[in-house]
């Protein structure tokens, strides 16, 4: 199994600014994955990072709001740029089991825009 | 095609008795059926999963039911504890080349004594 840590675990930010969150891994991964969860709702993905390559973002998801870093096979940061109310949600990020099909998943980091 | 439908939206059980949750595909190319349990402030963590080359899989109190035919799935939780209030979500997975997990929409349980 991976642990998996995220910083921030919560904040409260206001419109117009941006927040970095950081995902560590105990281990080395290939893939990353940053997941948005909206309260009561499941979870949405946001862009899958590999260690030395440009994220790879999904439908509705754009670099200019949601920049990835991935400078090492243990590390990640996910920012959101140019806060709006309709950001606030819990940022996830997961790890790739052994056998590719398991995620593991950080606690969370929960972020309310006012 | 990528959806996977989930019901009910919450459920409240008595303790002892039995949780049912109830998941749809419809994109065949899945291969691998997850289930993750989430409590409040914490992530997901997988709680039991299945292919579709068997039709059942139980790991002690859980149970998932696989219908390939009919692309539906489902979860059966036996005598339901209180501890085991969460959040439930059913996920499909494609495991060939990139990987993408497709979560459904999750289910409330509350277990009540």
């Amino acid at each position: 199994s991976a642990v998996i840590s995220q910083k921030p675990s919560r904040d409260i930010c206001q419109r117009g600014t941006s927040l970095t969150i950081q995902c560590q891994v105990d281990s080395q991964v290939t893939m990353m994955f940053w997941y948005r969860q909206q309260p009561g709702q499941s979870l949405t993905l946001i862009a899958t990072a590999n260690q030395g390559s440009e994220a790879t973002y999904e439908s509705g998801f754009v670099i200019d709001k949601f920049p990835i870093s991935r400078p090492n096979l243990t590390f990640s940061t996910l920012t959101v740029s140019n806060m709006s109310p309709e950001d606030s949600s819990i940022y996830l990020c997961s790890v790739e089991g052994w056998d590719r099909n398991e995620q593991f998943f950080g606690p969370g980091t929960r972020l309310t825009v006012l | 095609q990528q959806q996977v439908k989930q019901s009910p939206q919450s459920l409240i059980v008595q303790k002892g008795g039995i949780s049912i949750i109830n998941c749809a595909y419809e994109n065949t190319a899945f291969d691998y059926f997850p289930w993750y349990q989430q409590f409040p402030g914490k992530g997901p963590a997988l709680l039991i999963a299945i292919r579709p080359d068997v039709s059942e899989k139980k790991e002690g109190r859980f149970t998932i039911s696989f219908n390939k035919s009919a692309k539906q799935f489902s979860l059966h939780i036996m005598d339901s504890q209180p501890g085991d209030s969460a959040t439930y979500f059913c996920a499909a997975e494609n495991s060939g080349g990139y990987q993408k997990v497709t979560f459904g929409t999750g289910t409330k349980l509350q277990v009540i004594p």
